[in-house]
């Protein structure tokens, strides 16, 4: 599976868009760009997934360019609540929920 | 959304005892249900993969033998950490998949906090 490479952390206002970009060079036909979220001491929540352009649910939007080595998790005017570890994650379309989870991205957002 | 449980949430236990955790898919059949790993301010690391009525695939480096994964019912999967170590000490996640019919979707338990002293 393709290595993700995500910024280590980040820092937001109450209000702000955030936008998480995450790089996955070797990404496969047959791969999704995947996105969850790990408040502490719970387990990972799915967010959102895509395969191509851009993917939009209640609580953020995934944008997925033309060449697929990279994309953006965009989560609209954060609350503290969305303080979390946000993890970027390429999935086989035949791996059946086998996740690999790469470093992640602290997002701390402050009032 | 489907929703999988774990239990306990929390643990404590003596050094040289074994600890079993219970991963339960409460509205939807696992076929497959995967076991993490996760110390404090890392990532999760899948430790093994169990697939209802046969043994589990274990990641690089994780010992079968301490790590004993039961996946006995396409609800019910179970992790016993025997002879548990001060080093064992972490927090267990369990995942479950139903499938093909569900796509590539990961469903997530809330954890276990295992501490062995």
């Amino acid at each position: 599976l393709a290595k993700t490479t995500q910024p280590i952390s980040m820092d937001s206002y109450e209000g702000q868009e955030v936008n998480i970009t995450c790089s996955h060079n070797n990404i496969a036909t047959n791969d999704y760009i995947t996105w969850y979220q790990q408040f502490p001491s719970q387990g990972p929540r799915f967010i959102i997934q895509g395969y191509k352009t851009k993917v939009t649910n209640e609580v953020a939007s995934l944008f997925i360019p033309a060449d697929r080595k990279s994309s953006t998790l965009s989560l609209p005017r954060v609350s503290l609540s969305d303080t979390a570890v946000y993890y970027c994650l390429v999935v086989r379309g035949n791996q059946g929920g086998k996740l690999i989870f790469g470093q992640g991205t602290e997002l701390s957002v402050k009032p | 959304g489907a929703v999988v449980s774990q239990h306990p949430s929390w643990v404590i236990c003596k050094s040289g005892t074994s600890v079993k955790i219970e991963c339960r898919s409460l509205d939807f059949q696992a076929t497959t249900m995967f076991w993490y790993r996760q110390f404090p301010k890392q990532s999760l690391m899948l430790m093994a993969t169990s697939n209802e009525g046969s043994k589990a695939t274990y990641e690089q480096g994780v010992e079968k033998d301490k790590f004993l994964i039961n996946h006995a019912s396409l609800t019910l999967s179970t992790l016993t950490v025997t002879s548990a170590h001060p080093e064992d000490s972490s927090f267990y996640i369990c995942s479950a998949s139903g499938g093909a019919l569900m796509g590539t979707e990961a469903f997530f338990g809330q954890g276990t906090r295992l501490t062995v002293v």
